[in-house]
């Protein structure tokens, strides 16, 4: 099995503040999603990275692929509280399979 | 469009018991997942079906079986559910060669 390390587990922060989710692993993923799941529901995917280096923009979300493509990161800026949620990366592992991290559970006050 | 569609959304058994976990996604997929999600443990793979007709075993197979009934269509059976069971049950599909996946809204199962 391909572990994925999400660090940290928890962070609390002020709206407006930004923040940074880590997901790493020592294996090579073909690709890296990252997913937001709010309670109550099932994870709803941001984004997927492909090539090693790269970086995508959402909004006032920035997601990057690392070079050896083993580990991700997630900033956001300025947060909001509609950001809170639990945020979970995954790597594809094989052929439509993916490996989930833990996650990192976020929460943003007012 | 509703996506995927997941049945019942509660459930409690008694050890011992039986129940069958229904999935279904209008999105024309070919793949879908059966995983549970337990805190602080991530999304683990129970089953997974790559198209129809098939299915494989993920990470977490013992104790569950599946049905791919068609294209739209997958269950997930718990024969003799255990204490271990209790968990949230999601099932998901994808349709692309980088494996997105769309989640249904999950089973909350406890089981006594």
């Amino acid at each position: 099995t391909q572990l994925l390390e999400q660090s940290p587990q928890f962070l609390s922060i002020q709206e407006g503040e930004n923040l940074t989710v880590y997901c790493n692993s020592s294996s090579v993923f073909s690709s890296l999603q990252w997913y937001r799941q709010e309670p109550g529901e099932g994870p709803v995917l941001l984004v997927t990275v492909v090539t090693g280096g790269e970086v995508k923009k959402l909004k006032r979300l920035t997601f990057q692929f690392g070079d050896a493509r083993k580990d991700s990161s997630l900033h956001i800026t300025a947060a909001q509280p509609g950001d809170t949620g639990l945020y979970l990366c995954a790597g594809g592992v094989s052929w439509g399979k993916l490996q989930f991290g833990a996650g990192t559970q976020v929460v943003v006050t007012p | 469009n509703a996506g995927v569609t997941q049945t019942p959304k509660f459930q409690v058994l008694k050890t011992g018991q039986s129940m069958t976990l229904q999935c279904a996604q209008d999105m024309n997929h070919n793949s879908m997942y059966w995983y549970r999600q337990d805190p602080g443990m991530g999304l683990r793979l129970i089953y997974y079906s790559a198209s129809e007709g098939t299915t494989d075993k993920g990470e977490v197979p013992n104790g569950y079986n599946v049905s791919r009934l068609n294209k739209r269509e997958f269950s997930l059976r718990l024969e003799s559910a255990a204490p271990s069971q209790t968990s949230v049950y999601f099932c998901a599909s994808s349709g692309q060669m980088l494996g997105e996946q769309y989640f249904g809204p999950g089973t909350r199962l406890t089981v006594t």
